[in-house]
């Protein structure tokens, strides 16, 4: 079964470091997407990304956060200089055309210390 | 704006009890897609139905049984005879309908942790 794979699948880092987490989406899907999870909260939506630009994105998606699509294969979320409330599981998630279902890959754990 | 109301912050049931987890949406989108997810201990997001606002129909998956009401913006989950594999956080979430594979800008509600006890 096709799936997505995120890595690291933790990362501690400390406050003010620069940090990418890795996704690789399903080989043929079109449409990809980063959410977030505080400890014990919410999933929430941070950015979409489709045809080599961002389609959408959300108020926590502010100038610190970067998206791209470097080699046509791994799809990244880039934080620039992490803070303390950047600490969460971070999941990426790709969707086919046939657009049935969201993938979602098993999610890194970012620490920040 | 959307919303997800999961009210049931936890519950604990004994296994092969049937439970129900509630879930209430808000949205002005006049079309829609709703949305449930398991997430195990282990962290990762297991998808496990979306349903369209055009179809009212209730469905059944094996012990697994939905039922959408419109009227009353109500989503409800149901397991039967559960089991202690079960226990998980369950997600409800909620999307505009949009054309291609854009609908999966989801808004979550906060989760519910179900407990299946031996």
């Amino acid at each position: 079964e096709p799936e997505v794979t995120q890595t690291p699948s933790h990362q501690v880092t400390q406050m003010g470091q620069e940090v990418i987490l890795r996704c690789v989406p399903i080989s043929n899907h079109l449409y990809f997407y980063w959410y977030r999870q505080i400890l014990g909260q919410k999933v929430e939506f941070l950015v979409s990304f489709y045809n080599n630009e961002i389609s959408e994105k959300s108020e926590i998606f502010d100038d610190q956060f970067s998206v791209e699509r470097p080699d046509g294969s791994n799809f990244t979320l880039k934080i620039r200089s992490t803070k303390l409330e950047d600490s969460a599981m971070y999941f990426c998630a790709s969707v086919g055309s046939g657009n049935t279902e969201a993938f979602f890959g098993q999610g890194t754990r970012l620490t920040v210390v | 704006a959307q919303k997800v109301t999961q009210a049931q912050t936890e519950i604990s049931v004994v296994e092969k009890e049937d439970v129900t987890l509630d879930c209430v949406y808000e949205t002005r989108d006049t079309t829609y897609y709703l949305f449930w997810y398991k997430q195990p201990p282990s962290g990762e997001l297991v998808f496990l139905i979306r349903r369209n606002s055009f179809d009212e129909q209730n469905e059944i998956s094996g012990r697994y049984s939905w039922n959408f009401q419109k009227s009353t913006s109500s989503f409800n989950f149901t397991i039967t005879a559960s089991q202690v594999v079960d226990s998980a956080v369950y997600f409800c979430a909620l999307s505009e309908a949009r054309s291609g594979g854009s609908n999966y800008k989801l808004t979550f509600g906060k989760g519910t942790l179900l407990t299946v006890n031996p």
